[in-house]
């Protein structure tokens, strides 16, 4: 049970570049988060997912965007990449719960 | 959005240290959280309190959900230098599906 994997661990970006922040979890969890945290900050609510085919927008979902094809899977895509958008990425899921969020190890983005 | 006003930003103390930190909010929350974070990874999850007034204890941790549910508190007893991270609360508003709202966290230090 490998839990919430995310891929890449560190990225670089030039401005304008898109790329897709891969999130995996084995869990069978219907719900599934994206969050950013900066420094300093606690983490803030990017896009969720409620089961496969349903996203919504959390608090910050300006830049962003996301789809959920299946249980395991819920991409995030950055398509025009901003300094505004460096940070640490962290995918989260859990069962019915909330209090049962278990997060990937993160992304960490620089865009230059 | 909520607000969560975490405290204090950051500790510095010694092995053996008893450490106390707390959540407060303007709005009422149903469910608190309590998370801790390793420097590069991913939050995990401490204690979790669904009740007004409830004391819960995990090892040498304690959280206390607020009579008002608008607080909560974490104590650390015998600090020991893995306790090392920094601490993230966490309020939800509903007891079925709805988002985190976290705070923005303690960061603490432990001199061997």
């Amino acid at each position: 049970n490998a839990g919430v994997t995310q891929t890449p661990k560190f990225r670089i970006l030039k401005i304008g570049q898109s790329m897709t922040l891969q999130c995996t979890q084995d869990m069978n969890h219907n719900y599934m988060y994206w969050y950013r945290q900066d420094p300093g900050m606690g983490l803030k609510l990017i896009y969720y997912s409620v089961g496969a085919g349903i996203t919504d927008k959390g608090e910050v979902p300006n830049g962003y965007n996301v789809s959920r094809s299946t249980t395991e899977d819920f991409p995030l895509r950055l398509e025009l990449a901003a300094p505004s958008q460096t940070s640490v990425y962290f995918c989260a899921s859990a069962s019915g719960r909330a209090e049962t969020q278990y997060f990937g190890p993160g992304t960490r983005l620089l865009v230059l | 959005g909520q607000q969560l006003n975490q405290s204090p930003q950051s500790m510095f103390i010694q092995e053996g240290e008893d450490v106390s930190m707390n959540c407060t909010s303007s709005s009422i929350f149903n469910t608190w959280l309590w998370y801790k974070q390793d420097p590069g990874e991913g939050p995990v999850l401490l204690i979790a309190l669904y009740k007004a007034g409830e004391l819960t204890s995990n090892g040498r941790l304690t959280a206390q959900f607020g009579i008002t549910r608008k607080d909560s508190f974490l104590n650390i007893s015998a600090s020991i230098p893995s306790d090392v991270g920094i601490y993230f609360c966490a309020g939800q508003l509903d007891s079925g599906y709805s988002t985190l709202t976290f705070g923005k966290g303690t960061m603490l230090l432990v001199s061997p």
